[in-house]
């Protein structure tokens, strides 16, 4: 398996611009995370899915941020507008079971830089 | 007080030497707790669980104190490629989030 997939690897927009993050999950895993690192704030857990539904939101910042996984293999996370405080590397993650088990494999992250 | 806290350094430690860092968590409700290692620029991965008799993975040692709530991570005869930057992450089993530390950076200097 090729791993967890994101695309693109670097991002760089103007503010007010949407981006659209991507994600392919390892095939099997029942559980998809969003993650945002930041030198200020670490690691954040964003969103996170159980076989495609959105089970905790609570980690996402504002409206302007939304989440999609409209399949097992594939899923997004969106910023509209996007602002220069939304510049952080963003991760996503799977498992299977849920993380507390076993372990959470991460994607390379997507750098993205808004101007 | 964050939930889960790391100094973040760096250590500077010369090849060849022992290092040990802790992490304090807050949630006495904690059940698992993991040591994951990132690189720069690069993603988190697994560097090994925490099991609550300790545990050991070749130069790699990890002890959990539930008494004090921390947990501590150990190298021994450390080597050039130990460079990274190790988090603490901490599950409360009543959700399926990993409460993550900032992560403490160890540099090994030849």
């Amino acid at each position: 398996d090729a791993g967890v997939i994101q695309s693109p690897r670097h991002e760089v927009t103007e503010m007010g611009q949407e981006v659209t993050l991507r994600c392919k999950p390892i095939s099997g895993h029942d559980y998809l995370f969003w993650y945002r690192q930041t030198m200020m704030r670490g690691l954040e857990l964003l969103i996170y899915f159980n076989n495609n539904v959105p089970i905790d939101d609570s980690g996402m910042p504002e409206d302007r941020f939304s989440a999609k996984m409209p399949n097992a293999s594939f899923s997004t996370l969106k910023i509209q507008p996007s602002e220069p405080r939304d510049s952080a590397v963003y991760f996503c993650a799977s498992s299977y079971p849920p993380l507390g088990y076993t372990e959470a494999f991460f994607g390379q992250g997507t750098r993205l830089t808004v101007v | 007080r964050k939930e889960v806290e790391q100094d973040p350094g760096p250590f500077n430690v010369p090849e060849g030497a022992t290092v040990a860092f802790n992490c304090t968590y807050s949630n006495s409700a904690s059940q698992s707790f993991f040591w994951y290692r990132q690189d720069c620029r690069k993603e988190p991965k697994l560097l090994m669980s925490v099991y609550s008799s300790g545990n050991e993975d070749g130069r790699f040692t990890a002890q959990l104190n539930r008494a004090s709530q921390y947990i501590s991570l150990l190298i021994r005869d450390s080597k050039l490629s130990d460079s990274a930057t190790y988090l603490c992450v901490v599950n409360e089993d009543s959700n399926y989030q990993l409460i993550w530390g900032a992560g403490t950076k160890l540099i090994i200097k030849p």
